[in-house]
């Protein structure tokens, strides 16, 4: 079975600090990892997605993410974090192309000025 | 106009009574889904489909029911609605290739 992991509820930044928001996941296979942002009433986002090449995996509105075989870890990482990244985001796997996307838990992005 | 357009965006209603959530898009995907947010469990998938003959059970399909009419609209049924129901609901469109989802804005329902 596939599953994945948010261990952090919620993250807290000063505005111009890096960010990460940390994802594991455990899949078999070659996973497809996925990371989606949630504004405040409103639906998920995609942000970006690996599948297979290079490990540093850039995406929308400056994020970028690291794929590491051996820790089954796909963080989301931003060089310096914005006020209006403040949001709830999502990690997501799948076990193939054609499989079912399951979401972790959320982790709560907050960055104060 | 969006692309995934999800109708009611809020309801309220009592134990017992059947209530249909909708889905359309513009898309023109083939691949649609319901999900369901609860604070602190993520979304869990409910039903997914992936043509219009094609119907299948996701992790917490008990309680609900769904309907593809056609390759546009994916629709969720609760038969008899009761309170840990209450969530925020997702309708999400996806084609083969990219594996990219693309969500409505959610309905949320409450039920009393």
């Amino acid at each position: 079975a596939q599953s994945v992991a948010q261990p952090e509820d919620q993250v807290n930044v000063a505005e111009g600090n890096p960010l990460t928001v940390k994802c594991t996941y455990s899949v078999s296979g070659n996973p497809y990892l996925f990371w989606y942002v949630q504004y405040p009433n409103r639906g998920l986002q995609f942000l970006l997605k690996y599948i297979t090449g290079d490990n540093l995996v850039k995406g929308s509105y400056g994020f970028e993410a690291e794929f590491n075989k051996s820790q089954t870890s796909f963080h989301l990482k931003k060089p310096s974090a914005l006020v209006s990244d403040s949001a709830l985001y999502f990690c997501a796997v799948r076990r193939n192309q054609g499989g079912k996307l399951i979401f972790g838990q959320g982790t709560e992005l907050s960055v104060k000025p | 106009d969006a692309d995934v357009t999800q109708t009611p965006r809020n309801r309220i209603t009592k134990t017992g009574k059947r209530i249909m959530l909708e889905c359309s898009q513009t898309k023109g995907h083939d691949r649609m889904y319901w999900y369901r947010q609860d604070p602190g469990l993520g979304l869990r998938l409910i039903y997914y489909s992936f043509d219009v003959k094609d119907i299948n059970k996701g992790e917490i399909s008990d309680g609900y029911s769904v309907s593809r009419q056609a390759q546009a609209k994916f629709s969720l049924s609760l038969e008899s609605a009761i309170p840990n129901q209450t969530a925020l609901y997702f309708c999400a469109t996806s084609d083969l290739w990219s594996g990219e989802l693309f969500f409505g804005e959610g309905s949320r329902l409450t039920v009393l």
